[in-house]
């Protein structure tokens, strides 16, 4: 069965750094794209940016660029989403989701992990 | 890249269909055949409903089918159950390997 699974929930303060993982498993990790999608309390999908494992190849919305970095590590099949400095407004639920190949001439994300939600607060 | 332009609601009640439109630009929707949909129930994931405009994944109901026109893409339902209420979002390929969404579309079942 293909499987993204997230890490769990966290509680930060503004200012504080914090990288949440997604590991996928039951597929080739490195021949599908993972992307990061953002949803703040009560709103809808924000596509933040994705990355191939196979090469490290990522790309950022230009809404998200310089505010965090995706990266990943083949060899544990896992995926991050990574901030340096907190803010408040970070406060939302970040998905994960498995694109395939753009050479496919196909796109669709599909699975999504679970969700993992992080609350930014003093 | 701004957000696809949906409805923020539609309804109809049980057996009935219901379409759902998803506004974008000739550098997103027009652009290519590359739409998908996704199906969101309170606190859950989201779920691919409909990919390439108008293919349907494996276990998916047939009474859910995309189309596009132009700038347009839609979603359609068919015989409306109340297990389809839920919030659907459009996305489409935007080039470069990005992607956006579309502002959501809640879909209530009278």
């Amino acid at each position: 069965e293909v499987q993204l699974v997230q890490s769990g929930a966290e509680v930060k303060k503004p200012g504080e750094s914090l990288k949440i993982s997604c590991k996928g498993s039951g597929y080739s990790f490195t021949t599908f794209w993972i992307a990061w999608v953002r949803q703040m309390p009560g709103e809808g999908l924000e596509w933040m940016g994705i990355i191939y494992p196979g090469d490290s190849d990522t790309r950022y919305s230009p809404s998200f660029q310089g505010q965090v970095t995706i990266s990943a590590d083949k060899s544990i099949t896992t995926a991050y989403l990574q901030w340096n400095s907190l803010k408040a407004s970070d406060t939302a639920i970040y998905y994960c989701a498995r694109h395939p190949r753009y050479s496919t001439s196909s796109s669709s994300f599909d699975p999504w992990g679970q969700g993992t939600q992080v609350t930014v607060s003093s | 890249q701004s957000a696809l332009t949906q409805p923020r609601s539609v309804s109809g009640s049980p057996g009935q269909s219901v379409t759902i439109s998803c506004t974008g630009t000739s550098s997103d929707v027009g652009a290519y055949n590359y739409v998908s949909w996704y199906q969101q129930h309170p606190g859950k994931a989201p779920k691919l409903m409909i990919y390439d405009v108008t293919k349907r994944p494996s276990g998916v109901p047939d009474r859910f089918s995309g189309s596009k026109s132009g700038n347009t893409a839609s979603l359609t339902i068919s015989g409306l159950l109340g297990e389809d209420e839920a919030d659907y979002y459009c996305c489409s390929y935007a080039g470069t390997f990005t992607s956006v969404f579309g502002s959501g579309t809640k879909v209530t079942v009278l």
